[in-house]
Order: C-alpha cells, then structure tokens, then sequence
C-alpha cells in the first residue's frame, strides 16, 4: 500500500509568482486536506476535497485554490506569492466523510520558500 | 482565544523519564482528540486518537481526555532518545478538519 506523495519536496519562488504543488492520496482515499504549517507553529487548515469538490475551508484568501483530480489525487495552486507563504505545506488523505472519526494520513510536504 | 493552546517547549528530560504534554481547547463540542509526532522535515504521524473524555494506552503513551476542564494530555513512559520529536495536539473540529496546537518540542537526551 502507497502512502501519501507530495511532489516537489523543495520549491523555491519570488513573491508575485505563481505555484503548483501536488499530492497523491493514499490507496483507497477519496478526501484530501491541504494544511500548511509555518516554522515553529502547527499546520493549519487550508481547504478539503471530497470527490472532487471542495468540501470546507479555513481562513486563507481565494488566492489557494486546488482541484481534485478523479483519482483522488490533488493539487494547491497559490497565486501572487507573498514572504508569508513560506512553509511546509501538507497534504492528508482520508477514506469518508461524515461526523464519524477518520485518521487522516499526512505526506512529508513541500517546503517552499518565497524570496 | 485559540482554538487549542499548546506550550512550545522545548521540553528536555533525560532518557527513561516520564514526559507530560498538555493541551487546552476552547470549543466543548470537539469530540476527536488526536496526538501527532513529527520528526524534523516530515509529516505529522498519529500517535494516539481519543473520543470524548478518558484514558486509552498503547505501549508506553497514554492520552487523557478531560472534557469539563477542556484539558488533553500524553505521558510517555520511559522516554528514549527516538521520541525527540515535536508532539502536536489536535482536535477533529468535524468532518475530518483538524485544529492543531502550536506542538511541542521534546528532546530526551541519553
């Protein structure tokens, strides 16, 4: 069973551009959450998908956007980069939905770091 | 306020002591409580999932869950050098949302 694969590991941006980064779901998982999580702080919420729709999000502007793909897999588009959006940005997969507890499993995410 | 608390540490203790990591949450309609560790450079990995209040143990960790003072916690017994690590706690806001704490650094020095 794979796990959860973030692609790149490092990136490496100025401020105004523009990024991709993806993620590949566990086996069998059909959500995905994006987190991301600053030096010395924990990960924070970013947005889910479910099926392929968005399916929640936290307080990041409409600048994060992602798409999920039909085979589960992901990716987090962030336009006009700014110095804070340096980060290790995790992807975390999961099988369900519902109010019911499922264990989300996280990939190593991608540092990027914006100059 | 925010929505989980979490003492940044770091926290050293020599090996083979008994770790104590806390967290406060302020919203009492949480009812997943999680423990993540996360080595430097990787992703957070569960430790341990709670519902509602109680104990539950695996091994040397124990999570304990107190929902009237809003307080969750993870002991390690016998700490070794391998649990150097940042703990994060982290509650399941609903439908797989997950509001984490700031974590904290543990180092268990030999």
């Amino acid at each position: 069973e794979t796990g959860v694969t973030q692609s790149p590991t490092h990136l490496i941006k100025t401020r105004g551009q523009q990024v991709t980064l993806r993620c590949s779901s566990q086996s069998g998982h059909n959500t995905v959450s994006w987190y991301q999580q600053a030096l010395g702080q924990g990960p924070q919420f970013i947005f889910q998908y479910y099926r392929e729709e968005e399916n929640g999000r936290g307080n990041f502007p409409p600048r994060f956007s992602g798409l999920q793909f039909p085979n589960y897999s992901s990716e987090l588009n962030v336009n006009a980069l700014e110095l804070d959006d340096s980060a290790l940005y995790l992807c975390a997969s999961s099988q369900g939905q519902g109010p019911t507890y499922n264990e989300q499993f996280f990939g190593p995410g991608t540092r990027l770091t914006v100059l | 306020q925010k929505e989980v608390e979490q003492d940044p540490g770091p926290l050293s203790v020599p090996e083979g002591a008994i770790v104590s990591l806390n967290c406060t949450y302020s919203n009492s309609a949480f009812q997943y409580f999680m423990w993540y560790r996360q080595y430097s450079r990787k992703g957070p990995e569960l430790l341990m999932y709670t519902y509602s209040s109680g104990n539950k143990e695996d091994g040397r960790f124990t999570a304990q869950v107190d929902k009237s003072s809003k307080y969750i916690s993870l002991f390690i017994r016998d700490s070794q050098p391998s649990d150097s690590a940042t703990y994060l706690c982290a509650i399941d806001s609903g439908y797989s949302t997950l509001t984490f704490g700031k974590g904290t650094m543990l180092l268990v020095s030999p």
